[in-house]
């Protein structure tokens, strides 16, 4: 039944590593994002997709790469990562054209 | 760069009293919506009000829609301690590219 549903709900990892964070949602919506929560809960959008093409990009560094596979999965893949890259990722959907959005309970990435 | 300033940042009030959270831009937004979140989750919507002056209420919760559709208020009558949380508000921007843009937030707590 879980609407938007992300893994993994942790992730804790060394800098340097690459890692993937996996979003899925059922809600049959065509716009899914990205979005970074920091330690003072500012929720900042990093990518939108919708049907599959990248829409929005909000400078981001390269070494964060967006994939989507279909309209209802949106993965996030980080190569060499850091310290500042600590934060909650959020994926969420919306449908294009409405503003409402449905996110996922967020992935927790501690970087070490 | 689109603002949205949210205010205050934090509140810790007694049970039973009233407050209000502020949410202002330069930016005149299509819609603008208010979300809570809780610890180790996602927000989630609470209302979304489209028309400039537009009030809409939620039980305990009245929110309203600035006439110029650039700001909007929160009000929360007799407050409980299950309304504690992290309120967001979110303006929709239209144009090229569909934006949403997030206040920072208010951290509410309402004590016993």
């Amino acid at each position: 039944d879980t609407a938007v549903s992300q893994t993994p709900k942790y992730l804790v990892t060394q800098m340097g590593n690459d890692k993937s964070i996996k979003c899925e949602q059922n809600l049959g919506h065509d716009t899914m994002y990205w979005y970074k929560q920091d330690s003072k809960k500012f929720l900042k959008i990093m990518f939108s997709y919708n049907n599959k093409e990248l829409i929005i990009n909000e400078t981001v560094p390269n070494r964060f790469s967006p994939k989507s596979p279909d309209k209802a999965h949106l993965n996030l893949h980080i190569n060499s990562l850091e310290l500042g890259d600590s934060a909650v990722y959020f994926c969420a959907s919306s449908q294009r054209g409405r503003d409402t959005q449905y996110f996922g309970p967020g992935t927790r990435l501690t970087v070490l | 760069t689109q603002l949205l300033e949210q205010s205050p940042q934090f509140l810790s009030i007694q049970e039973g009293e009233n407050l209000t959270v502020y949410c202002n831009s330069s930016s005149v937004f299509s819609s603008l919506q208010w979300y809570r979140q809780e610890p180790g989750e996602g927000p989630v919507l609470l209302v979304t009000v489209v028309t400039g002056g537009e009030v809409k209420k939620l039980k305990r919760l009245t929110f309203q829609f600035g006439d110029a559709r650039k700001d909007s208020s929160l009000h929360i009558t007799a407050a409980q301690p299950g309304d504690t949380g992290l309120y967001l508000c979110a303006g929709a921007l239209r144009g090229r590219d569909d934006k949403i843009i997030f206040g920072k937030g208010t951290r509410l707590h309402i004590l016993p």
